[in-house]
């Protein structure tokens, strides 16, 4: 299975702040990669797809890049809402494997 | 939208039955995954089924799981067989969608709570 790892594993903010979170995987994926947000309670959301792709519906503040092995999410300007956990999940080859997660705290 | 459904308490070695109902979209046309999220191992894709009925399981579980489908109830099921402690988890479950770009998880249920206990 591919492994993925996320970093940092958990982080505070303020809102407006600038926040990036990392993704490595274990092998290269290119750029079968997405990420996602959960708050509790809720829906995991699709926010990135393709590692870049910004998904429909999903504000522009969130953006992604990388490609090969190496990965970033970042939110250009933190709101309230954006509280919660982030996971990205490479889908390159079945089983598809997620990173453990970055809780925002704001 | 996608709301699952099943015992919230299983006994352990017994059998995890779960279903999923899907409202608002055709499920033709695309895969419908299951995945959980635990304390000890986090998100884990659990497998998935295709609207025809063919099935991709985690290799760490497919020799206890059965998914099935019923389109004309819009509705998909999880079976895991021999359960323990480790199966304890949040239970999700979700929309695959295979575009040109990549695989997606785009819609996902709010997901159901399974504790395994005696």
């Amino acid at each position: 299975d591919i492994q993925m790892t996320q970093s940092p594993s958990s982080l505070s903010a303020s809102v407006g702040d600038r926040v990036t979170i990392s993704c490595r995987a274990s092998q290269r994926i290119t750029n079968f990669l997405n990420w996602y947000h959960h708050k509790a309670g809720q829906a995991p959301k699709l926010l990135i797809y393709a590692a870049s792709s910004l998904q429909s519906g999903v504000p522009s503040r969130f953006s992604g890049s990388g490609s090969g092995t190496e990965f970033t999410l970042t939110i250009s300007s933190l709101q309230l809402d954006d509280s919660g956990s982030y996971y990205c999940q490479q889908s390159y080859s079945t089983p598809w494997t997620f990173g453990q997660g970055t809780k925002v705290e704001i | 939208q996608l709301q699952e459904s099943g015992p919230g308490l299983v006994t352990p070695s017994e059998t995890l039955s779960l279903t999923c109902t899907v409202s608002g979209g055709s499920m033709t046309g695309y895969y419908w995954a299951w995945i959980r999220q635990s304390a000890g191992k986090g998100l884990e894709w659990i497998g998935r089924v295709y609207f025809t009925g063919s099935t991709n399981f985690n290799p760490s579980l497919r020799s206890r799981l059965t998914m099935s489908i019923d389109t004309s109830r819009n509705q998909f099921s999880l079976n895991l067989r021999s359960v323990t402690a480790a199966d304890t988890a949040l239970y999700h479950c979700a929309r695959e969608t295979i575009g040109p770009a990549d695989t997606i998880l785009d819609f996902w249920g709010q997901g159901t709570l399974v504790n395994v206990s005696s």
